[in-house]
């Protein structure tokens, strides 16, 4: 079956700290990837997604993720988080063609003032 | 209002009893997913709308859960004789086409907590 990992279930990091969160994906062919983010009390938002060309994909509020095809990961970054950075990240993949998507476990950040 | 809407926001129930959650979608949205998060776990897949018709619905965990949308836009997920371990957050999502179009995102509500005691 498919699956979708992430690694990072809580990470604490003070402002201004550079943040990477893993995400591994168990399936060989064609993807497509997603970042997702939920920020207290709001709804699921769509941070970033990746289709094709480019495997460095550019998000809001300045994140970015890189597919690397041979790792089977797609994972996000930020240079320099904020306090408002802090949520619960997930990772999703679907395959092109379908409509079902494979969510991570998530990853709760917070950060500190 | 311009997002997805999901009602109640909070739901207690006993266990044995029956429960309704309702989404309402994004005017125009033809496709309605509906997800299951328990705690500490990423969004679970239950079923997926395609317009009026239930595409797939191999999420569902058992034949105690049933979701109905039928004129195609408001969409209803029935639990009967509600278990404590249905206790989590119901999300619905819309998308504005069966392939989530060529945004390829899905717009989330702000989700059913159901506790069964």
């Amino acid at each position: 079956a498919q699956s979708v990992s992430q690694h990072n279930h809580h990470v604490i990091l003070s402002e201004a700290a550079s943040l990477e969160l893993g995400c591994n994906y168990s399936y060989g062919g064609t993807v497509n990837l997603f970042w997702y983010v939920q920020y207290p009390g709001q709804h699921l938002q769509l941070l970033l997604k990746y289709f094709s060309g480019d495997p460095l994909v550019k998000g809001i509020k300045g994140f970015e993720a890189e597919f690397i095809k041979s790792k089977f990961s797609f994972n996000l970054r930020k240079p320099s988080v904020q306090w408002s950075d802090t949520a619960e990240y997930f990772c999703a993949v679907k395959h092109p063609g379908t409509y079902k998507y494979i969510f991570g476990t998530g990853t709760r950040l917070k950060v500190l003032a | 209002g311009a997002g997805v809407s999901q009602t109640p926001s909070n739901k207690v129930t006993e266990k044995g009893k029956y429960v309704e959650l309702r989404c309402d979608p994004i005017s125009g949205h033809t496709a309605l997913y509906w997800y299951r998060q328990s705690l500490g776990q990423g969004p679970e897949f239950l079923i997926y709308f395609q317009g009026t018709g239930a595409a797939d619905d191999s999420g569902l965990p058992n034949d105690r859960f049933f979701a109905v949308r039928p004129e195609g836009s408001v969409s209803t997920l029935k639990i009967q004789r509600t278990e404590r371990g249905d206790s989590a957050v119901y999300l619905c999502a819309s998308s504005l086409s069966r392939l989530a179009g060529d945004t390829g995102e899905l717009f989330f509500g702000e989700g059913s907590r159901l506790t069964v005691l």
